[in-house]
């Protein structure tokens, strides 16, 4: 099993730019979420979803979008890319509660 | 709101030593209260405590849980190099009674284990 994929690896994005993280699991599992990194700072949460067609903003949603149309896959869409977006960015998903998350690998973005 | 509050931050060892971090936190509604150890890339799991005073082990590592008191520990004994890394501590909470847990996290402890 692939478990989380996260695409891309590395990006750097100049101000004002957009793009989409993308987020794809095959574990069948109903939770997906979205945190970010930064140094000295721990995770925080962005944004999550617990099944199709259902998501909801965690701690940081703000300049971020997210969907939800499969199970699978639950990009991440930046609209207008600013230099406090420079982060690390994982996906990550569960069965529910008391189950562990399951992390990709991450997504390190760089806004100039 | 959630809080999570790890220390020390940083930990610098040598091989052989016995390390001891530390988790306090406030949440509403608590369910579990997780350790990751995070590398160069992703988060790994580690352990999951929902009682108070049982200890989990997996080989050097261990940690027990103090719902009275809001805190956990996590042990290294005999560190070696491979465990140098950030170990990361994550309290679920649920809010207002919906059916799924939120996950907040610290700050992480940064452990350096020397040769």
């Amino acid at each position: 099993n692939a478990g989380v994929t996260q695409t891309p690896k590395f990006r750097i994005l100049k101000i004002g730019q957009s793009m989409t993280l993308q987020c794809t699991q095959d574990m069948n599992h109903n939770y997906m979420y979205w945190y970010r990194q930064d140094p000295g700072m721990g995770l925080k949460l962005i944004y999550y979803s617990v099944g199709a067609g259902i998501t909801d903003k965690g701690e940081v949603p703000n300049g971020y979008n997210v969907s939800r149309s499969t199970t699978e896959d639950f990009p991440l869409r930046l609209e207008l890319a600013a230099p406090s977006q420079t982060s690390v960015y994982f996906c990550a998903s569960n069965r529910g509660d008391y189950s562990p998350l399951h992390f990709g690998n991450g997504t390190r973005l760089t806004v100039t | 709101e959630d809080k999570v509050v790890q220390s020390p931050l940083s930990l610098v060892v040598h091989e052989g030593d016995t390390v001891t971090l530390n988790c306090s936190y406030e949440v509403t509604n608590f369910r579990s209260l997780l350790w990751y150890k995070q590398e160069k890339k992703a988060p790994t799991f580690l352990f999951m405590l929902t009682s108070s005073g049982i200890e989990k082990k997996s080989g050097r590592l261990s940690s027990i849980l103090d719902k009275k008191e809001l805190f956990s520990i996590l042990n290294i004994t005999a560190t070696q190099t491979g465990d140098s890394a950030i170990y990361l501590c994550a309290v679920e909470g649920s809010a207002g009674g919906t059916s799924y847990g939120k996950l907040t996290f610290g700050q992480g402890t940064i452990l350096t284990v020397h040769p």
